[in-house]
Formats: C-alpha cells, structure tokens, sequence
C-alpha cells in the first residue's frame, strides 16, 4: 500500500511571491491534515480538510490556505510569502475513523529567501 | 487548549544502554497519546499509540510506553539502544471527543535521541 505522498520535495521562492505544495493521502482516507515544522517552533497544526470541506484551521494568517480535490488530494497555497515562512511542510492522512491516527508524508521543504 | 512538555530537547545515551524519553501532557479528560519519531530528512512515522485499555503499550523497533493517568505521563522506553534509533521523537496527543480531528495533533518540541558508540 502506498504511504502519503508529497510534493515536491523542495521548493525554493523568494520574498512575496505564492507557493502551492501537494499531498495525495492513502488510498481509502479522507481527511488530510496540514502541519509547520519550522525551525526552532516544532510541529504546529495548520489545515484539516476532510471529504472536500476546510474543517478547521489552526493559528495561522488566511494567507495559508488549500483545498481538498474529489479524490481526497490535498493542496497548500502559501500566499505574500515571507522569511518566516521557510519550514518543513507535513501533510498527513487519516481515515476519518474517531481516533486521530495519522500518517505522515516525507515533507516539503519550502525556503523563502 | 492540550498541551504537550517534552523536558528534554537531547538524550545522549552510549549504545546498547537503557533510554526513557519523557512525556507529559495537560489535559485531564480521556486523551488519546501517540509517539512519532522522525529520521534526518524525512517525514514522522508512528511508533506507538495508546487509545485505551493497557496502559503498558508496546510499539515498533523495540519501543514501549507506559500511559499514567494520575502523572499525565506517556514515558517512551527502550532496554537496549541501537545507532539507527538516532533521530528525533515526538510526543502528541489528541482530543477523542474531537469529532476526527478537528485539532489535529498537539505536539510537544521533540527530543533528540543521540546514540554515543
């Protein structure tokens, strides 16, 4: 069974301009979830998409913002972008089940420069 | 609002010793805890999770942690410590009343787990 995958692996954009980074779930998930590991701040919850809605959202700007596709891929749009917002970007898929288990994609390296 | 305090941000410990990784979470309803460790450059993989029953869970690669409801601890143990179990641990809880997630994951700051040959 395939794991989550993520892409791309690394992405490089300057100060103000958009990155979009992607995230298709296990087979047979539903909910995606969205995570900021950047330096220094640990892991924080950012997006949960579940069958194409936003349901929740954590601390984040609105600037942070994605979508969820009928097959359950998930899409991170990071608008105006700033230094700050260099980190590793996880995504995670879960079955929708009532515990959260949730399994991690490899990341997405965003540097901001 | 949980919250997760992971007290030490590095272990060292020599290999083939013993290694506790410490866990406390805030909360004090019903609570769901995992452990994640994630290797150098590369996305988290769960270790171990406690949902309910026994409170000594035993999980991947050797690891066991033993859930204490009166301590709000989720301690991470391992008898024997290899080099590949180098890598950074993370600590998480979650809310079971959350409705699947609404959330996410709380983690705590991580703790880096430095094997000494």
């Amino acid at each position: 069974e395939a794991g989550v995958t993520q892409s791309p692996t690394h992405l490089i954009k300057t100060r103000g301009q958009q990155a979009t980074l992607r995230c298709s779930p296990i087979s047979g998930h539903t909910s995606v979830y969205w995570y900021q590991q950047a330096l220094g701040l640990g892991l924080q919850f950012l997006l949960w998409y579940d069958e194409g809605e936003e349901r929740n959202r954590g601390n984040f700007p609105p600037r942070f913002s994605g979508r969820q596709f009928p097959n359950y891929s998930s899409e991170l749009n990071v608008n105006a972008l700033e230094l700050e917002d260099s980190a590793l970007y996880l995504c995670a898929s879960s079955p929708g089940t009532t515990y959260n288990e949730q399994f991690f994609g490899p990341g997405t390296r965003l540097t901001v420069l | 609002a949980q919250s997760v305090t992971q007290l030490d941000s590095q272990v060292p410990v020599f290999e083939e010793a013993p290694v506790e990784l410490r866990c406390n979470y805030s909360s004090s309803v019903s609570v769901y805890l995992f452990w994640y460790v994630q290797y150098p450059n590369q996305g988290l993989q769960l270790l171990l999770k406690y949902l309910s029953g026994s409170t000594l869970v035993k999980g991947i690669n050797g690891f066991e942690a033993e859930f204490n409801k009166s301590q709000t601890s989720f301690h991470l143990r391992k008898p024997s410590v290899h080099i590949s179990d180098t890598a950074e641990y993370f600590c998480a809880v979650s809310d079971p009343h959350s409705g699947g997630g609404a959330d996410g994951l709380t983690f705590g700051k991580g703790t880096h787990l430095i094997i000494q040959p």
